[in-house]
């Protein structure tokens, strides 16, 4: 089965940076990755689906891009509500497995 | 909306079983998983099944794992048997986007979620 990784685990920044967050499969999946978004507490929400398209509703300061094997989540300007943990998630073929997730900290 | 419901404490060895009833709309459309995550830990995919009642399920848990639908109670289940302290997690119920191509759907990425319900496996 294809396993999937991300980089980093943690990281902490300041409010206005620019953060970005790398997932990897081992294995090709085309543009078939999502990308979710876990507040403390709270349930997992949809931020970026088909690697690249944000969901409706989603600020527009998340993007995302790559194909393949390497894919990116960039928050162009960090704010106090994106605290949270990030997962990537792969979709080309069962087993639809997440990434370990990316801790996001002020 | 989704909405999990079953007990939260299970006993070692036994059967855990939850359901999600869907609310606001069909279930015969979509793909329909289950996730869960352990306490302090990340997410992990469970399964999936779709109206027809085609499933895939996590290779970890292949053996011990039924996915099931009822489409008439707009409803889908888990079924886990022999549990132990590590199946103790978050299960949340969702829905799966799907596309179309040659005949056949594919799922795609989880747009709703339900709230998640604390399943403990303990004696």
């Amino acid at each position: 089965d294809i396993q999937m990784t991300q980089s980093p685990s943690s990281l902490s920044a300041s409010i206005g940076d620019r953060v970005t967050i790398t997932c990897r499969a081992s294995q090709g999946i085309g543009n078939y990755l999502a990308w979710y978004q876990q507040r403390p507490g709270k349930v997992p929400k949809l931020l970026i689906y088909a690697a690249s398209t944000l969901q409706s509703g989603v600020p527009s300061r998340f993007s995302g891009s790559g194909s393949g094997t390497d894919f990116t989540l960039t928050i162009s300007s960090l704010q106090p509500e994106d605290v949270a943990t990030y997962y990537c998630q792969k979709y080309n073929s069962a087993p639809l497995i997440f990434g370990p997730g990316t801790t996001v900290d002020l | 909306r989704l909405q999990e419901s079953g007990p939260g404490l299970v006993r070692p060895s036994e059967t855990l079983s939850l359901t999600c009833t869907v609310s606001n709309g069909p279930i015969s459309t979509y793909f329909w998983t289950w996730i869960r995550q352990p306490p302090g830990k990340g997410l992990e995919w469970i399964g999936h099944i779709n109206h027809s009642g085609r499933t895939a399920y996590n290779p970890s848990l292949r053996g011990r794992l039924t996915i099931s639908i009822d489409n008439s109670k707009n409803q889908f289940s888990l079924k886990l048997t022999s549990v132990t302290a590590t199946d103790t997690a978050v299960y949340y119920c969702a829905r799966v986007g799907f596309s179309y191509d040659s005949g056949s759907y594919f799922p795609q990425q989880v747009d709703s979620w339900g709230e998640g319900t604390l399943v403990t496996v303990s004696s």
